[in-house]
C-alpha cells in the first residue's frame, strides 16, 4: 500500500495568512493526489484533484501542486471558513490511502 | 447535482452484521465512469477508504476487511450497499458513502454522503 505522510499535523494561523500543507507519498504516484477539507460534523469536501485541478466552485485561493512523491496544498489569504482539517488522498492505485490530516486553527 | 444518503442501523452488538445502504439522487449508479465507494472515520481520527464497487459489480476492498466485507449495487433502486460481518468495537465509526470520478484506475472521490454514525457496543 502507498503511505501518505502529511505534515504538519496542525498549524495556527490568522485570517489573511497564507499556509502550506504537504503530503509525501511512499512511492511515485505521478500527480494523482486530491485534497479535501473537513469541518466538524461534516463530510469532507473536494478541493483539488489530479494534483492541481481546482474542483468546480472552490475558491482560487486554494492551490495544489507537486508530482512524483511530494505534494503541496497552499491556501492564500485564509478566510474564517477555512479553519478546518485538510486531508490528502492518493488516487493512483488501490487501496486508496489518505494522509493523517492537518488541523488549521486560529492563532 | 449528485447527492448521496447513507441509511442503516446506528447501533449494533458485537458479532452482528452491519448493513448500510447508500441512495443516490441526481445521478445513476449505472452510469459508466463512476465508482461507488465506502469510507469510514473512527472517532476523532482520520479517514479510512474501505473499498469500491462499479455498476457492473467489479469491486475492491482493503485487505484487513476483505473477509468481512461485501458490496453490491441495486440498479433498480439506484443504491449501493455495504455489508460487514462480525463487527467489533473497532468498527465503531462514521461511515460515508461516496462517488469516485475520473479515469479508471485513477479515480478520485468527488461527492460524499453526509455520513452515518455506527456504534458497536454490547
Amino acid at each position: 500500500d502507498i503511505q501518505m505522510t502529511q505534515s504538519p499535523s496542525s498549524l495556527s494561523a490568522s485570517v489573511g495568512d497564507g499556509v502550506t500543507i504537504t503530503c509525501r507519498a511512499s512511492q511515485g504516484i505521478l500527480n494523482d493526489v486530491a485534497w479535501y477539507q473537513q469541518t466538524p460534523g461534516k463530510a469532507p469536501k473536494l478541493l483539488i484533484y489530479a494534483g492541481s485541478s481546482l474542483q468546480n466552485g472552490v475558491p482560487s485561493r486554494f492551490r495544489g501542486s507537486g508530482s512524483g512523491t511530494d505534494f503541496t496544498l497552499a491556501i492564500t489569504s485564509l478566510q474564517p471558513e477555512d479553519f478546518a482539517i485538510y486531508y490528502c488522498l492518493q488516487h493512483n492505485s488501490y487501496p486508496r490511502t489518505f494522509g493523517q490530516g492537518t488541523r488549521v486553527e486560529f492563532k | 447535482q449528485v447527492q448521496l444518503q447513507e441509511s442503516g442501523p446506528g447501533l449494533l452488538k458485537p458479532s452482528q452484521t452491519l448493513a448500510l445502504t447508500c441512495t443516490v439522487s441526481g445521478g445513476s449508479v449505472s452510469s459508466g465512469g463512476y465508482y461507488w465507494s465506502w469510507i469510514r472515520q473512527h472517532p476523532g481520527k482520520g479517514l479510512e477508504w474501505i473499498g469500491f464497487i462499479s455498476y457492473s459489480g467489479s469491486n475492491y476492498s482493503i485487505a484487513p476487511l476483505k473477509s468481512r466485507v461485501t458490496m453490491s449495487v441495486d440498479k433498480v433502486k439506484n443504491q449501493f450497499s455495504l455489508k460487514m460481518t462480525s463487527v467489533t468495537a473497532a468498527d465503531t465509526a462514521v461511515y460515508f458513502c461516496a462517488r469516485e470520478n475520473g479515469y479508471y484506475p485513477t479515480t478520485w472521490v468527488d461527492y460524499w454522503g453526509h455520513g452515518i454514525v455506527v456504534t458497536v457496543s454490547s
